[in-house]
């Protein structure tokens, strides 16, 4: 069974640019979650997606969006960036988001912001 | 609200030697705990997991934890140390009452000594 697949896995963008971030989760999962990585912070949850519906989320400014789509890919959208968006980006799956039910990582995508 | 705290952002023990990662953990309902390794360039991926049933939980890779309410602790051993257990390691809660997301400590990583 393939793993969490997330695309590009590394990205260079420039203060004020937008940037859109792929996950494609393991076959038959319906919940994705997508995390912020950085060394100062630590991984800190962005929002969580189930059955293309935003089911948490985390407190991050409304400049960072997602969707999920009806095959459960998602996409995280960050606009107007700047210099602190600097991060790993991380994708997690899992069965049907329940909390017995185990969270599987994508690679993650690192984002340059310059 | 959950928080986690991890004791020491990097840990460094001689290969052999006892592994002692410590998690303490607040929460305001009974939690579900968590382990974490996320080794270079790599997502993470879970080591072990506490959900109110044994308090004493194997994991893979040799890897254990003890969840003790009376300390709120959740610390992770592992008897001999390996070579590749060099990583980052990373305690997470999430609380059991209902569905939300998973806070996660800010890290350890481990070191390991030839």
């Amino acid at each position: 069974k393939a793993g969490v697949t997330q695309t590009p896995r590394y990205l260079i963008k420039t203060r004020g640019q937008q940037v859109t971030l792929s996950c494609s989760p393991i076959s038959g999962h319906r919940s994705v979650s997508w995390y912020q990585q950085t060394p100062g912070q630590g991984l800190q949850f962005l929002f969580e997606y189930f059955s293309e519906t935003q089911r948490n989320k985390g407190n991050f400014p409304g400049r960072f969006s997602g969707r999920q789509f009806s095959n459960s890919r998602s996409e995280m959208n960050v606009s107007t960036l700047e210099l602190g968006d600097s991060a790993l980006y991380l994708c997690a799956s899992s069965r049907d988001g329940q909390e017995y039910n185990e969270q599987f990582f994508g690679p993650g995508t690192r984002l340059t912001v310059l | 609200a959950q928080s986690v705290t991890q004791l020491g952002s990097h840990v460094s023990v001689s290969e052999g030697a006892l592994v002692l990662l410590r998690c303490n953990y607040s929460s305001s309902v009974p939690p579900y705990l968590f382990w974490y390794v996320q080794y270079p360039n790599q997502g993470l991926q879970l080591l072990l997991k506490y959900t109110s049933a044994a308090t004493l939980v194997k994991g893979i890779n040799g890897f254990e934890a003890e969840f003790k309410k009376s300390e709120t602790s959740f610390h992770l051993t592992k008897p001999s140390a390996h070579m590749s257990d060099a990583a980052e390691y990373f305690c997470a809660v999430k609380r059991a009452d209902r569905d939300d997301k998973i806070i996660f400590g800010k890290g350890t990583r481990l070191h390991i000594l030839p």
